[in-house]
């Protein structure tokens, strides 16, 4: 089964608005990456987040971490059309750290 | 570096048929992995090697599908036969043990099973 699971399914969003998606898992982890999939490509590489750390930055994206919950957020903030894409987190086990699962996905439509 | 590469970018074959995707992995890359992606399952892990042996295949659909990398520069997955549930589209992803877990994808090759 996937260990992560992104929410919401789909957001729609106009140019220079905030996008914000949520990701949750279900086992303790080393550390949570975040990925973009433009259609018909590869998956590409955002931002990582290490299990001790709460928030990260990178360019207009910030990421958040709760272990608590068991849960991380992916903000984008004025959001451009190129951003439209599907955004993924991905998560690997503790003990298994080269096993890296990924989530169901967010689909992001940014509006010009 | 021309990063993952792999081919066929597409295939359409006809089901009972032997199909084999094959990927490059970056150089002084030493992991490799081998995903599936289907709009119902979203993206899976099928295998992945460590030093070009295979650590964990248990995301292998059943004994038709079989991955192997004979050298640190090549892998292939091999589907013999072919169905039609087979169709999905099939990624390589490399990287180097030593770092922090980020993986580098391939384009992807695209099989539509008949």
């Amino acid at each position: 089964s996937q260990q992560g699971e992104e929410d919401p399914q789909a957001l729609s969003i106009q140019e220079g608005e905030n996008a914000t998606m949520n990701c949750s898992y279900k086992t303790s982890i080393n550390n949570l990456q975040w990925y973009r999939q433009n259609s018909g490509r590869g998956l590409v590489h955002l931002i990582l987040i290490r299990s001790n750390e709460r928030e990260k930055h990178s360019g207009r994206l910030r990421v958040t971490l709760d272990t608590s919950k068991k849960s991380s957020s992916l903000l984008i903030t004025a959001s451009r059309a190129a951003d439209t894409a599907s955004y993924f987190c991905a998560t690997d086990a503790r003990g298994a750290t080269n096993k890296l699962i990924f989530g169901t996905g967010t689909l992001l439509a940014v509006q010009p | 570096d021309a990063g993952v590469i792999q081919s066929p970018r597409h295939e359409v074959t006809e089901m009972g048929q032997e199909v084999t995707l094959r990927c490059k992995p970056i150089s002084g890359h030493n992991s490799l992995f081998w995903y599936r992606q289907t709009m119902m399952r979203g993206l899976e892990l099928l295998i992945y090697f460590n030093n070009n042996v295979p650590i964990d295949d248990s995301g292998m659909p059943e004994d038709r599908f079989s991955a192997k990398m004979p050298n640190a520069s090549f892998s292939t997955l091999k589907i013999q036969p072919s169905e039609p549930r087979d169709s999905a589209v099939y990624f390589c992803a490399s990287k180097s043990t030593g770092s922090t877990g980020e993986l580098f994808f391939g384009e992807g090759s695209r099989l539509t099973v008949l």
